[in-house]
């Protein structure tokens, strides 16, 4: 199946720092999402992207589908110990024998000093 | 409520035994799965299943079977443990058809911890 790079593999923040972080594909894909797992818990959807050009904020969040449709940025401003957490960009790919399955990037590990 | 909840939360066990894993969801969701995230964090698809069809990774050993009593709940059989099994289970659940999981992606459970010693 498709598969989804993710960049940087992890980063070590100072509290109050922007971060940036981002996801590539070698195919189109129609949508992009974004996913935070914090420790102990499951993937939590935080932001989803539908159009190529599309900025969406959701907080201090903003994630942009890029224009090629093979890639995906996600900026954190601004941030807090809270933020800690494992980052995961996702897109439906096709799976083969006719079918669709979510696939995910690899993840960002996000420390945050304070 | 909790939308897709898992138990046991943590699952220690000797190689060679055979465990299971519940899932539920309570959001009229049409399809199932369960992934296996590993000790790099990796999310990997084991299986999906609604009324109409299993579909297996195929790199799955056949000593994991889910089963699925009703549309709400999917279980995750493991015969024969073995130290690789070692891994967090994560279930998760997706609403097919237009609207669904292709905008809105898949609700994950809070994971199974399993540690096979």
């Amino acid at each position: 199946g498709q598969q989804l790079n993710q960049s940087p593999q992890s980063m070590f923040i100072q509290e109050g720092e922007d971060v940036s972080m981002n996801c590539t594909s070698s195919s189109i894909f129609n949508t992009w999402l974004w996913y935070k797992q914090e420790p102990g818990e499951g993937p939590v959807l935080l932001i989803a992207l539908y159009k190529a050009g599309e900025l969406t904020s959701n907080g201090r969040l903003t994630a942009q589908f890029g224009i090629t449709r093979k890639d995906s940025f996600l900026n954190i401003s601004a941030s807090i110990p809270s933020d800690v957490g494992i980052y995961f960009c996702a897109g439906p790919s096709y799976s083969g024998a006719g079918s669709y399955q979510l696939t995910f990037g690899k993840g960002t590990k996000l420390s945050v000093i304070p | 409520d909790t939308a897709v909840s898992q138990t046991p939360k943590y699952l220690v066990t000797q190689m060679g035994n055979d465990k299971s894993i519940k899932c539920e969801q309570n959001l009229g969701h049409d399809t199932m799965y369960w992934y296996k995230q590993d000790s790099k964090k990796f999310l990997k698809i084991m299986f999906s299943y609604n009324n109409k069809e299993l579909i297996i990774n195929e790199t799955v050993p056949n000593r994991f079977s889910p089963k699925s009593p009703d549309k709400a709940h999917l279980n995750l059989h493991i015969n024969s443990l073995e130290l690789g099994d070692s891994a967090v289970y994560f279930c998760a659940s997706s609403q097919d058809g237009q609207g669904g999981w292709k905008r809105y992606g898949y609700t994950f459970g809070s994971g199974t911890r399993l540690t096979v010693v």
